[in-house]
């Protein structure tokens, strides 16, 4: 099967400060990305569509300046947590369509906790 | 809108103990129903893809099945190993997003 990383794995930072998480498609080109928000013994919800080379969609109740997605390329997705605050802490996950396979692959999740 | 049950939310088994997970849902068109592992603090593992009713797939110890309305998962002679959460997701024709489940947490005592 297709493979998806993330970068980082995990990352700690102060409350007001923004990070970037990555996440790539490393054998497949994915014209769609997604990104989820996983809390604690919770599902996976949707945040937000990625389509390469246009303005990312969001779901309902979540704030496309504070989770700035950015997909510039066929492999990568960016997702920027701007001004982080404690409840932003959570397990960060991304996928990405591959049309040939006709299913998502996930990566394997960033884990934000913000101090 | 696509909604996604799953039940149990939560499983305890003897290992050895053979039993179902079940996922219910109600989609516009269904273009395709998966299961996925998910270990603590990791990404979702795929298991199975079902695309149409009376489909079924298996793998090990897991057979995955699916009807119009539900789809189960069913775990023979489990071991401790299994344990896990295991999310159920349907990606319907409407577009390209996986509405999931709850989830179900199976834990798999020696």
């Amino acid at each position: 099967g297709a493979v998806v990383s993330q970068h980082p794995s995990r990352v700690i930072c102060k409350s007001g400060t923004s990070v970037k998480i990555e996440c790539r498609s490393l054998d497949f080109q994915a014209t769609t990305m997604f990104w989820y928000r996983q809390f604690p013994k919770q599902s996976l919800m949707l945040m937000a569509t990625s389509n390469e080379g246009s303005k990312a969609t969001y779901e309902q109740g979540v704030e496309k300046d504070k989770f700035l997605i950015n997909h510039a390329s066929l492999t990568l997705s960016t997702l920027t947590v701007t001004s982080a605050h404690p409840e932003d802490s959570s397990f960060y996950i991304c996928s990405a369509l591959a049309y040939s396979y006709n299913e998502q692959f996930f990566g394997p999740g960033t884990r934000l906790t913000v101090l | 809108e696509d909604q996604v049950t799953q039940s149990p939310e939560a499983l305890r088994l003897q290992e050895g103990e053979s039993s179902s997970l079940n996922c219910s849902y109600t989609v516009s068109g269904l273009r395709g129903l998966f299961w996925y592992r998910q270990d603590p603090g990791k990404g979702p593992e795929f298991l199975f893809t079902l695309y149409s009713a009376g489909e079924e797939k298996e793998k090990e110890r897991l057979k995955a099945t699916l009807t119009k309305k539900e789809s189960f998962l069913h775990i023979t002679a489990p071991k401790p190993e299994d344990s896990a959460t295991y999310l159920c997701a349907v990606w319907s024709n409407a577009g390209n997003m996986l509405t999931f489940g709850g989830g179900t947490r199976l834990m798999v005592k020696p």
